[in-house]
């Protein structure tokens, strides 16, 4: 499998549930990120792990807690969501330091009830 | 504080109308700019990335131009398939951050 693979694509939950998203690549990238996308807004970055330094955006609320086991790894976990939170979360990676674009998956479509 | 701001918001072309997209921004020292397209349901493409003022890079129907301001993305006599969102961004030459503007929907008529 090539590029950035996202799990699940679509998720529904309500408010007290508890769910993790799951990132992988298979691109020899050094680091991974977590945004989110709502309509008509620029893409919103939550977490940087680059070089094994993770960076936050420090507006993302602590419902929000990522995991980066290791350079192709990244989970998202979730937990007492908003109905504000309802958004497409994309997963990317780069070569750090490279000058090297963003390669995304194809997100979780994430709807919170 | 580095910014990108994108114009038209949307735009609707004829088959075989050409037209640009625009992307302007403000960054303390550019060490990149990234165009990428976006269909329903799914994650940004990568297109291009632009280093320099006066670079060009050109993919089929595509072709991205750079100045210190702004980079325009012209489509020459773009096809239905062409419609999708297309953005903008830049990275600055201090950390690893991407910055993003809001896109331009496309949409080509046949």
């Amino acid at each position: 499998e090539t590029g950035v693979t996202q799990t699940p694509r679509h998720l529904v939950m309500g408010m007290t549930n508890k769910k993790s998203l799951k990132c992988e690549q298979h691109l020899g990238h050094n680091a991974m990120y977590w945004y989110k996308q709502s309509a008509k807004k620029p893409l919103e970055l939550m977490f940087v792990y680059s070089l094994e330094e993770r960076v936050e955006n420090n507006s993302v609320p602590s419902r929000f807690s990522p995991e980066c086991p290791n350079s192709s790894h990244l989970f998202l976990h979730l937990h007492t969501l908003q109905p504000e939170d309802s958004a497409l979360y994309l997963c990317a990676s780069s070569q750090a330091h490279y000058n090297s674009p963003l390669h995304f998956g194809n997100g979780t479509r994430l709807t919170v009830t | 504080e580095d910014q990108v701001t994108q114009s038209p918001e949307a735009l609707r072309l004829q088959e075989g109308e050409s037209s640009s997209l625009n992307c302007s921004y403000t960054v303390s020292g550019l060490r990149g700019l990234f165009w990428y397209r976006q269909d329903p349901g799914k994650g940004p493409e990568f297109l291009f990335t632009l280093y320099s003022a006066g670079e060009e890079k050109e993919k089929e129907r595509l072709k991205a131009t750079l100045t210190k301001k702004e980079s325009f993305l012209h489509i020459t006599a773009p096809k239905p398939e062409d419609s999708a969102t297309y953005l903008c961004a830049v990275q600055a030459n201090t950390g690893n951050q991407f910055y993003f503007g809001t896109g331009t929907s496309l949409t080509v008529i046949p």
